[in-house]
């Protein structure tokens, strides 16, 4: 079974702190993916990466970086949380050839304050 | 105009009947084509996938495509009270290569 964790479910930060999320998979996917969701507005992709080091932005990247410096861990980093970036996020993974399938972790719901 | 759309629902139908779902899509180059299902609070979960035209059977589900008229949809038999969550159509392929277009999510309800 595949497996993606994330480092916390619920996680409250004030605004202006520095926040990382951090994301782990088991099953050594080249693809890792940040969304985030929210009512009305469906799951929304903030980054990706194909590999190590590599990263691409995705729909809405404005405020937010990432890291990938292995292959099974993929961060996400708010520089300066601010009160708009309340949301659920979700990591997700998947193989890069012969499906396009990926696996979400079960999320970690942020408030910030 | 939004990609991959969904009703939003809620689609309401009583136990043991059979729940349609459906999602129409605009990029005709759109080659592979997914159902998730998300239950209030918890993250998507993978029910089935398909790439080709036709119907593909899973158990209860079974997930149909048409890539002429640019629709895929879900069918659930039996449906059951634990079948009641959002369900999620994603598409991935031609424009948007191998990123996953999500629709907004139908939301099922299953009365007993």
């Amino acid at each position: 079974d595949v497996k993606v964790t994330q480092s916390s479910r619920y996680l409250v930060k004030r605004t202006g702190e520095k926040v990382f999320l951090e994301c782990v998979q088991d099953m050594d996917h080249e693809n890792m993916f940040w969304y985030r969701q929210d009512p009305g507005l469906g799951l929304r992709l903030i980054y990706f990466s194909y590999d190590v080091k590599m990263k691409e932005k995705g729909d809405i990247p404005e405020g937010y970086s990432v890291s990938r410096e292995k292959k099974e861990r993929f961060s996400l980093i708010l520089e300066s949380a601010s009160t708009n970036q309340t949301s659920m996020y979700l990591c997700a993974s998947g193989l890069y050839r012969g499906t396009d399938t990926q696996y979400f972790g079960p999320g970690t719901r942020l408030t910030v304050l | 105009q939004k990609e991959v759309e969904q009703n939003s629902g809620p689609l309401s139908v009583p136990e043991g009947a059979i729940a349609s779902l459906n999602c129409t899509y605009s990029d005709r180059g759109s080659q592979s084509f997914f159902w998730y299902r998300q239950y209030s609070g918890k993250s998507p979960e993978l029910i089935m996938f398909i790439y080709s035209n036709g119907d593909k059977e899973d158990g209860r589900f079974t997930a149909q495509l048409n890539k002429a008229s640019q629709y895929v949809s879900l069918l659930i038999r039996d449906s059951q009270p634990s079948d009641s969550a959002t369900y999620l159509c994603a598409v991935s392929g031609g424009n948007a290569g191998n990123m996953l277009t999500f629709g907004g999510g139908t939301r099922l309800m299953v009365k007993p």
